[in-house]
């Protein structure tokens, strides 16, 4: 399987963008990029996908870079409720089979 | 919708018991995945399903594995028996799947702990 690599951890203010890496340089032209979330204790929580153009949605924007070896996921203005582990995954072709990254946690500062 | 529901929500055993773990999907979702989640791995998928039909099990770590789907609303993990090193949290996840991708809505875990 291909793998994603993101930084371990990364720390943010509240209120402030978050900018948070993902490389894939080794996914296939059809795998779907995915990002998933995890608060403390529970499941991991579908945030966006996209396969090559750039994502919005109501809780963040997946950018994707051209040649697709990268992502960055984008939380627009931090809250403590967004202090979670966030992972970078990809579904491979149309399997729907998720392989997930290793994850960021995110702290948020007052 | 109450969402993916697992139970039980905890579960401690001795070794060499059997360990059977549960899962209520979506109604309407026909795609059901189990992970098993570790510091030392991170998130795995074991198996997943589509239309109650077991699709990619090359994540099932042993025989001591097995999992159904009897039908559409439920599905079983079972371990037998069961090891100190399969303790970990499990997650069932569903989704709704048709030649496209979808999100995957996961219920809230099981720990197991085997001693």
């Amino acid at each position: 399987d291909a793998k994603t690599t993101q930084p371990n951890s990364m720390e943010s203010n509240e209120e402030e963008p978050v900018h948070l890496p993902c490389n894939h340089s080794t996914i296939s032209g059809t795998d779907y990029i995915h990002w998933y979330r995890q608060l403390p204790s529970q499941g991991p929580e579908y945030v966006i996908h996209g396969l090559t153009s750039n994502v919005n949605n109501r809780m963040a924007s997946l950018a994707i870079a051209e040649d697709r070896k990268s992502s960055t996921l984008i939380l627009h203005r931090a809250t403590l409720r967004d202090a979670a582990v966030y992972y970078c995954a990809y579904i491979s072709g149309n399997t729907g089979k998720l392989i997930f990254g290793q994850g960021t946690t995110l702290q948020v500062k007052p | 919708d109450a969402g993916v529901i697992q139970s039980p929500r905890h579960e401690v055993t001795e070794m060499g018991q059997e360990v059977t773990l549960r899962c209520k999907p979506i109604s309407g979702h026909n795609s059901l995945f189990w992970y098993r989640q570790t510091m030392m791995r991170g998130l795995e998928l074991l198996i997943y399903f589509n239309n109650n039909v077991p699709i990619d099990d090359s994540g099932m770590p042993e025989d001591r594995f097995s999992a159904k789907m009897p039908n559409a609303s439920f599905s079983t993990l079972k371990i037998q028996p069961s090891e100190p090193r399969d303790s970990a949290v499990y997650f069932c996840a569903s989704s709704y799947s048709s030649g496209k991708v979808y999100e995957q809505y996961f219920g809230p875990g099981t720990r197991l702990t085997v001693t």
